[in-house]
C-alpha cells in the first residue's frame, strides 16, 4: 500500500531563513507525488507536484521540491521563508485514483 | 481556474438534525470528487470517492447510510450527515479532479465546512 511520512509535526524558522519541510513515501512503481498547504479553517491550496522529469520541481509562492528516488523523498524547500508562509503542509501520493495524504506539518515562521 | 466552492462553511445545529453540504467545481467539470473529514491538528481521513451518475464508494469504516452523497451533475456532488451527533463534529473538506485530468493530476479542494452538533 501507498503510504506518506512526514517525520517532523512541527518546524520553527526565523523569517529569511531557508526552509525545509520532509517528506518520504513508500509506493510500488513509480510515485505521482504533491504538496499542498492548508491555512486555518481552509481547505487545502495545491503547491507542485512530482510525475516524472526533473527531479527539482518549482511551484507556487516559491517553494520547490526535490525528488529523490535513493532515498524515498520528496522535501519542500523555500530559499527565504516569509511569515505569511507559515500553514500546515501536506505531503500527498497518489493510490490508485485517491490520495494518500501525510499527517501534516505545521511550519511557523518567525519574524 | 479550478475553483471549488464548498457551502456551508460553518454550521451549528442541535443534534438529530440533518446537515447538507454542498461541493460546487465552478469552472471546470468534476466526473469525480471527494470528500474528506479532518480532526483538530490530524490529516485528512478519505471517506468516500463520489463518482456522477453512480453510487459512491465509501472507505472502510464510513456508514454509508450516516453519510450520504450524490453526485448528481458533473459540477455538484452533496454530503448529508444525518441524524448528527455531536461525535460527528468536525471539518469536512471536498475536493474535485478535472473530468479530463489523470489519477496524476492535482485534486482541487473547497475551503471546508465546519460542522458542530450541539
Amino acid at each position: 500500500a501507498q503510504s506518506v511520512a512526514q517525520p517532523e509535526d512541527q518546524v520553527n524558522v526565523a523569517e529569511g531563513n531557508p526552509l525545509t519541510v520532509k517528506c518520504t513515501y513508500s509506493v510500488s512503481g513509480n510515485p505521482y507525488l504533491f504538496w499542498y498547504v492548508q491555512y486555518p479553517n481552509r481547505g487545502l491550496q495545491f503547491l507542485l507536484k512530482y510525475i516524472t522529469g526533473d527531479n527539482l520541481v518549482k511551484g507556487s509562492y516559491g517553494f520547490e521540491a526535490e525528488f529523490n528516488k535513493s532515498q524515498t523523498s520528496f522535501h519542500l524547500k523555500k530559499p527565504s521563508a516569509l511569515v505569511s508562509d507559515s500553514a500546515l503542509y501536506f505531503c500527498a501520493v497518489v493510490n490508485g485514483q485517491n490520495f494518500v495524504f501525510g499527517p501534516g506539518t505545521r511550519l511557523s515562521v518567525l519574524p | 481556474g479550478a475553483v471549488v466552492s464548498q457551502h456551508p462553511s460553518w454550521v451549528i445545529c442541535k443534534s438529530g438534525t440533518s446537515v447538507k453540504i454542498e461541493c460546487r467545481s465552478l469552472d471546470f467539470q468534476a466526473t469525480t470528487m471527494f470528500w474528506y473529514r479532518q480532526f483538530p491538528k490530524q490529516s485528512l481521513m478519505l471517506m468516500a470517492t463520489s463518482n456522477e451518475g453512480s453510487k459512491a464508494t465509501y472507505e472502510q469504516g464510513v456508514e454509508k447510510d450516516k453519510f450520504l452523497i450524490n453526485h448528481a451533475s458533473l459540477t455538484l456532488s452533496t454530503l448529508t450527515v444525518t441524524s448528527a451527533h455531536p461525535e460527528d463534529s468536525s471539518f469536512y473538506i471536498c475536493s474535485a479532479r478535472p473530468g479530463t485530468g489523470g489519477f496524476n493530476q492535482p485534486q482541487h479542494f473547497g475551503d471546508g465546512t465546519r460542522l458542530s452538533i450541539l
